[in-house]
């Protein structure tokens, strides 16, 4: 089971750009898998933000405002959301999470994102 | 409007059997695939099992494997978690969530159900 990693908190200021990480394990290719990112707050359900594989090939959730957007870095191996022009109501936790088979779904631990 | 409705958590002792519940409208439920994913409290989101539109194809995670079945009522637009041989590590909030096709997975979630093992 492949373990992807993010960082437990981040913080930016309202107006800013968040860019939250996701980093796959060494053995795994971030080029061979779609990223898909959840956002969740206090007391809710996970809400589908979108998923990345390429420029060409990526989705957006419905209602998911275009200030949501996906990357990699294949140097790094790793899936990014960027959030831009941060909102208070932008504040809280961000899951990434890779489908590498049919029998598994794999998230990363979560990051928690403060706007200051 | 998608909804998917979980119900049947609770608190139950070590070694006893749970059987979770989601109601699905709004969609045509036999369509698509469905999952349990589950978060433990304060921790982050594991994903449990998946079932097909048919029931032709179900997966769990190495964690339930054996104790936990997946089972689903297309005529009654409902999807099911039979629970057995709980463990205080099975504590968590269930959700149970949608598959929109072969590409987006996770698209729409329940509301949760509290499950509690304990003594």
């Amino acid at each position: 089971q492949p373990v992807l990693t993010q960082p437990p908190s981040s913080s930016a200021s309202p107006g800013e750009s968040a860019r939250l990480t996701c980093t796959l394990p060494s053995d795994i290719n971030v080029g061979s898998y779609n990223i898909y990112w959840y956002q969740q707050k206090p007391g809710s359900p996970p809400r589908y933000l979108l998923y990345y594989y390429s420029d060409s090939d990526k989705g957006q959730g419905s209602g998911v405002p275009s200030r949501f957007s996906g990357s990699k870095d294949a140097s790094a191996n790793t899936g990014i959301l960027l959030i831009s022009g941060l909102q208070s109501e932008d504040e809280a936790d961000y899951y990434c999470m890779i489908w590498p088979s049919n029998a598994s779904k794999v998230f990363g631990g979560g990051t928690k994102l403060t706007v200051l | 409007e998608v909804q998917l409705v979980e119900s049947g958590g609770g608190l139950v002792k070590p070694g006893g059997s749970l059987r979770l519940s989601c109601a699905a409208s709004g969609f045509t439920f036999s369509s698509y695939s469905m999952n349990w994913v589950r978060q433990a409290p304060g921790k982050g989101l594991e994903w449990v099992s998946s079932i097909s539109s048919s029931s032709s194809y179900i997966y769990y995670a190495d964690s339930v494997k054996g104790r936990f079945t997946i089972s689903r009522d297309n005529a009654k637009n409902s999807l099911y978690l039979q629970m057995n041989s709980l463990r205080a590590e099975d504590t968590a909030v269930y959700y149970c969530a949608r598959d929109e096709g072969v590409v987006v997975t996770l698209d729409y979630w329940g509301q949760g159900t509290l499950v509690t093992v304990s003594s």
